[in-house]
């Protein structure tokens, strides 16, 4: 069966430092990955997506930037974080063959708190 | 552009009550609808879909949804709620074609604390 990997589950960071934000998933092949982050209140916001290594589009521009350097691996990454960084940052897989419309599967997310 | 609205933010309710979560889109073509739950302290995870057929959906722990394209709604029922419903609840949506478009557009959620 299929599973998704997220770590750090937490991470709290100075503001200004880099941040490396990794998810891995198992048990599939050439799977759509996703990026989000939940703001308490504000739902999820898609942050980046990716239909195959080397390949991710952004949908929000910030001081985030994702790469998959890997088939089943997924790097959110910044090289300076801001304050409003800070959120509950969830990576998501879909089977691929039906593009987006495929369901999305969650992984356990990393709480990450800028100070 | 694609929008989720779910009207209420937060429900209160006893157990044995019944449920009915609203959910809204802004989608004029063919869509895809999702409910997903977020019990405390775990990760999001699939209640049911609706991607073609009939437009009521049976899922997971006696919940259902039902799909009436005229009112562009997807609202989430249970007939008698426990304690173990205590979650936030987050309807999704996204255009029923392939491709690289059409990605998942959620709403803000909806807390359920379910009284004991």
């Amino acid at each position: 069966s299929q599973t998704i990997h997220q770590w750090p589950a937490t991470l709290v960071q100075p503001v200004g430092s880099p941040l490396s934000l990794e998810c891995t998933v198992e048990g599939t092949s050439n799977p759509n990955l996703y990026w989000y982050r939940q703001a308490a209140g504000r739902g999820l916001q898609l942050l980046f997506y990716s239909v195959g290594i080397g390949q991710i589009s952004s949908e929000v521009p910030q001081n985030l930037s994702a790469s998959r350097p890997q088939d089943r691996q997924f790097i959110l990454s910044s090289k300076k974080l801001l304050l409003s960084d800070s959120g509950f940052y969830l990576c998501a897989w879909s089977g691929g063959l039906a593009g987006h419309t495929d369901t999305q599967y969650f992984g356990p997310g990393t709480r990450l708190t800028v100070l | 552009a694609q929008s989720v609205s779910q009207h209420n933010h937060h429900v209160i309710l006893s157990e044995a009550a019944s449920l009915e979560l609203g959910c809204n889109y802004s989608y004029g073509g063919t869509v895809n609808l999702f409910w997903y739950v977020q019990y405390p302290g775990q990760h999001l995870q699939l209640l049911l879909k609706y991607f073609s057929g009939d437009p009521l959906v049976k899922g997971i722990k006696g919940f259902e949804a039902e799909f009436i394209k005229s009112k562009f709604s997807f609202n989430l029922r249970k007939p008698s709620v426990q304690w173990s419903d205590t979650a936030e609840y987050f309807c999704a949506v996204n255009a029923g074609y392939g491709g690289s478009q059409g990605n998942l557009i959620f709403g803000k959620g909806t807390k359920l604390s379910v009284k004991p």
